[in-house]
């Protein structure tokens, strides 16, 4: 079984800073990595994924992610955030192969809310 | 192209009453979720379905659930009787087959409170 744990339950963080949403993951299988985020009153929004290849990962919305198979973690970055940052973020993971491909194993969720 | 739908958006029953939550997926989806986030809790998966079939039900909490998704389009989920700690956003969600199984889509979800 796999389990992800996001470290910080809440960041503030100042317009134009950058800030770092840290996730690390525990499985005794391969996973792929996932970084969701969620604005007010609305749906999950996939920001970026790792299946494969390069560990670093670019999303939208000027977001990326490292996969650091060592220290099994899968930091979310932006080097300078705006106001509409502002929401909650998910990191999550899927079993690699197997009959549970479609089953994400979601993270506590970060709020990140960007101050002016 | 429309995105998942989800109805109703909010519900409110009594403990023992019997809830229906639709959600349409995106047209041509073959995957279809259901997930739950009981509140202060993380979001938790409860089954996935492959047009009309059930591929995982591992995460359904007992059988006052039932899911279904007749002709392999939308799906609804049931529960009945409901209970207090069923209370809690549903979120439906989709995805392609092929190598973009792994972008699921997400509704808005249905708050769930039982009273």
């Amino acid at each position: 079984a796999q389990s992800v744990t996001q470290l910080d339950s809440q960041v503030p963080v100042f317009e134009e800073a950058p800030v770092e949403l840290r996730c690390n993951y525990s499985s005794s299988v391969s996973v792929y990595l996932f970084w969701y985020v969620q604005y007010p009153n609305q749906g999950l929004q996939l920001l970026l994924k790792y299946l494969s290849g390069s560990t670093l990962v670019k999303g939208i919305n000027g977001f990326e992610a490292e996969f650091n198979k060592s220290q099994t973690s899968f930091h979310l970055r932006k080097p300078s955030v705006h106001i509409s940052d502002t929401a909650e973020y998910f990191c999550a993971v899927i079993h690699a192969g197997g009959t549970s491909y479609g089953k994400l194993t979601f993270g506590q969720g970060t709020i990140l809310t960007v101050h002016p | 192209e429309a995105g998942v739908t989800q109805f109703p958006s909010h519900s409110v029953i009594e403990k023992g009453q019997t809830v229906t939550l639709r959600c349409d997926p995106i047209s041509g989806h073959d995957n279809l979720y259901w997930y739950r986030r009981v509140m202060g809790k993380e979001i938790k998966f409860l089954l996935h379905f492959v047009k009309e079939s059930k591929q995982d039900e591992s995460g359904m909490p007992n059988n006052r659930f039932l899911a279904e998704r007749t002709g392999g389009t939308y799906s609804t989920l049931k529960v009945q009787p409901a209970e207090l700690e069923d209370s809690g956003v549903y979120f439906c969600a989709s995805s392609h087959r092929g190598y973009r199984v792994y972008e699921q889509y997400f509704g808005p979800g249905t708050r769930l409170t039982v009273t």
